[in-house]
């Protein structure tokens, strides 16, 4: 079973415009880390946002908001103002921490055009 | 500051051929440290992870192999490559596993397996 499912493989938004990434997420774990990151088309990974299952709050960023539902067990990244450098593959994932918190699980991503 | 090395980034190689990849991370000590594939398109599948010198956990059975022989060195081996085998190769240390700081990744091994 899909731990981490994004279902938007592509997203269009327009310059200047606020954006929401979906990610719903499968876990029996109490303790569990969520993240966000974003992939340009160099390849790297980068980290933009974390939230705790405890957080009782959702996470900030600058720019990246994550709009933590846990009862519907999704962490959706809202992106404000869009740019043309936002333009990226955006992948969620987990860490379960009853693995020891070693393991962090990706979604397939959804891929981000910025249109000016 | 902490940075992770990880090299070649580009490797093409025939079917059949070894394979070794290396990563280093500076400026920390006792790292985990993890090898993540990505086929093309595909998200992260998580491949080995080290939390020690030769200590080795693997997620997938494969015809790949990592070791850790240094404290800040994970090396991702092969004997003979597959066709299978080609994608993007990251290498990632985090500082404990309950880090809300996420990943650092290196820049990635794009192997090709011809």
């Amino acid at each position: 079973a899909q731990k981490i499912t994004q279902t938007q493989p592509g997203m269009f938004v327009q310059e200047k415009e606020a954006v929401t990434l979906d990610c719903t997420y499968d876990t029996s774990d109490q303790s569990y880390g969520l993240f966000w990151y974003k992939q340009p088309s160099s390849g790297e990974m980068i980290f933009l946002i974390y939230q705790g299952s405890y957080d009782e709050q959702n996470a900030t960023e600058g720019r990246y908001s994550l709009n933590f539902q846990k009862a519907r067990k999704s962490a959706n990244l809202v992106i404000s103002a869009s740019q043309l450098g936002d333009s990226a593959m955006y992948f969620c994932a987990m860490r379960e921490d009853s693995t020891g918190g070693f393991k962090t699980i990706f979604g397939a991503g959804t891929r981000l055009f910025v249109k000016a | 500051s902490q940075t992770i090395h990880q090299w070649p980034a580009t490797l093409v190689q025939p079917v059949g051929s070894p394979l070794s990849l290396e990563c280093t991370v500076e400026g920390t000590s006792n790292p985990n440290l993890y090898w993540y594939r990505q086929a093309a398109g595909r998200g992260l599948q998580l491949l080995f992870y080290s939390v020690g010198i030769g200590q080795i956990s693997s997620e997938v059975p494969q015809n790949l192999s990592a070791s850790r022989p240094q404290d800040r060195q994970f090396i991702l081996s092969s004997k003979k490559l597959l066709l299978s085998d080609s994608g993007f190769y990251l290498c990632a240390w985090s500082v404990f596993q309950g880090a809300r700081d996420g990943y650092t990744f290196g820049s990635g091994t794009r192997l090709t397996v011809v």
